[in-house]
């Protein structure tokens, strides 16, 4: 079955850099892109880009350019987000789900908590 | 980029009550709509997608709509299992964009 792993919570001080993970089984990790999505206050939800797994070519919302850098492995099917330059307002929980052929998203990994504190 | 105004923020209804969620696009967005619930400390969950799409194992007493701009999110016969955040999020256009979330409560 289809199956996203994220990373750990994260605890980092401001200025600094946190690297998330997202390794998927269950699919042919090349055949879907992985989106990455942020999540304030327990209810709204902000896209912040896409990987294509098979080129990693990306797109980012003009919002997170800058702040968000994704990566992927494709030897062990995982995708990466890096969060540069913390401050307090990059606190929240980040979610990678994979966009299905139709662009919505039809499987989300549990998401990774950051938080951004001295 | 488009906006989604979502509707309402929260609500209260019992069980066996059918409640309505709607979300207005700021422009056309065709059927590029979905519909995610989320429970608490989980992620969101695929529950319509192409505005009136079933996803497979989703209980039929959920169904979406549109009428023009506005999109719906309709569910019948309300149980404790159905309590949670649910979202709207259009695809037609990028960025992708979603709705502020419902909050669904029972009484």
């Amino acid at each position: 079955q289809v199956q996203l792993q994220q990373s750990g919570a994260e605890l980092a001080k401001p200025g600094s850099s946190v690297k998330i993970s997202c390794k998927a089984s269950g699919y042919t990790f090349t055949s879907y892109y992985i989106s990455w999505i942020k999540q304030t206050t327990g209810q709204g939800l902000e896209y912040i880009g896409y990987i294509n797994t098979g080129s990693g070519g990306t797109n980012y919302n003009e919002k997170f350019k800058g702040k968000a850098t994704l990566t992927v492995d494709k030897s062990s099917s995982t995708a990466f987000m890096q969060l540069s330059s913390l401050t307090p307002d990059d606190s929240a929980v980040y979610y990678c789900a994979r966009e299905s052929q139709g662009w919505y998203f039809d499987f989300w990994g549990p998401g990774t908590m950051v938080t951004v504190s001295s | 980029d488009i906006q989604m105004t979502q509707s309402p923020s929260s609500m209260s209804a019992s069980l066996g009550d059918t409640v309505t969620i709607t979300c207005l696009a700021s422009q056309d967005i065709g059927n590029y709509l979905s519909w995610y619930q989320q429970k608490p400390g989980k992620s969101p969950k695929l529950m319509i997608y192409g505005a009136t799409n079933l996803e497979d194992g989703v209980p039929s007493r959920f169904s979406g709509s549109r009428s023009g701009s506005d999109y719906s999110l309709t569910i019948n016969s309300l149980g404790y299992d159905d309590e949670g955040i649910y979202h709207c999020h259009q695809y037609y256009e990028y960025p992708p964009a979603f709705g502020a979330g419902t909050k669904l409560e029972l009484k």
